[in-house]
């Protein structure tokens, strides 16, 4: 089964620097990947989607963006954050029917 | 694109009662519905899924029931305890590592 690596697992950033969190998945290739923020409290929001090497569907505008360089690396950026990017940033894949998360990164900024 | 509404938001219930969490569904070409478990800081964790070919699948004190011709299906938890207290999403999904759709989340508390 697929096995999901997220880092930083912890992260505080001022207001205005910017991100790159990292994603990568062991035992598939290929796979559909997604990047997922989730407000304290709230529910899961879907950013970004990717069926492929290049490939990035983006759910909702904002100032962050995704890549994906290799078939199974997924990275979430931002040139600028706003207080309102704070939340617990989850990478996710596909299997045949279920998604499977990665254990998530805390991202605080202040 | 699919749509799923789930209800209610927050739902309190004393240990050992039942909990009882609802969605709907928008897309009829869904047919993998799935329940996920998020305690506090960790990440969603699958706990029960039923497919469409099934109106009903129960593991031990959770059940889900489907109804496709309403397009919704529910989680039943019996007997709660303590350790049931997290947050619930349900979900819906065509199947064939296609993109899963979620809930807005349940956050079930069970007061001991």
């Amino acid at each position: 089964s697929q096995t999901i690596h997220q880092w930083p697992a912890t992260l505080v950033q001022p207001v205005g620097s910017p991100l790159s969190l990292e994603c990568t998945v062991e035992g598939t290739s290929n796979p559909n990947l997604y990047w997922y923020r989730q407000a304290a409290g709230r529910g899961l929001q879907l950013l970004f989607y990717s069926v492929g090497i290049g490939q990035i569907s983006s759910e909702v505008p904002q100032n962050l963006s995704a890549s994906r360089p290799q078939d199974r690396q997924f990275i979430l950026s931002s040139k600028k954050l706003l207080l309102s990017d704070s939340g617990f940033y989850l990478c996710a894949c596909t299997g045949p029917y279920e998604q499977y998360f990665g254990p998530g990164t805390r991202l605080t900024v202040t | 694109g699919e749509n799923v509404e789930q209800h209610p938001s927050t739902l309190s219930v004393q240990e050992g009662d039942s909990a009882v969490i609802k969605c709907t569904y928008s897309d009829s070409a869904s047919n993998y519905f799935p329940w996920y478990k998020q305690e506090l800081g960790k990440r969603p964790q699958l706990i029960i899924d039923i497919r469409s070919n099934v109106g009903e699948k129960k593991d031990q004190r959770i059940a889900v029931t489907l109804n496709k011709t309403a397009k919704h299906f529910s989680l039943h938890i019996t007997e709660t305890q303590p350790e049931d207290s997290a947050v619930y999403f349900c979900a819906a999904s065509t199947g064939g590592y296609q993109k899963v759709t979620f809930g807005i989340g349940t956050k079930l508390q069970v007061i001991p």
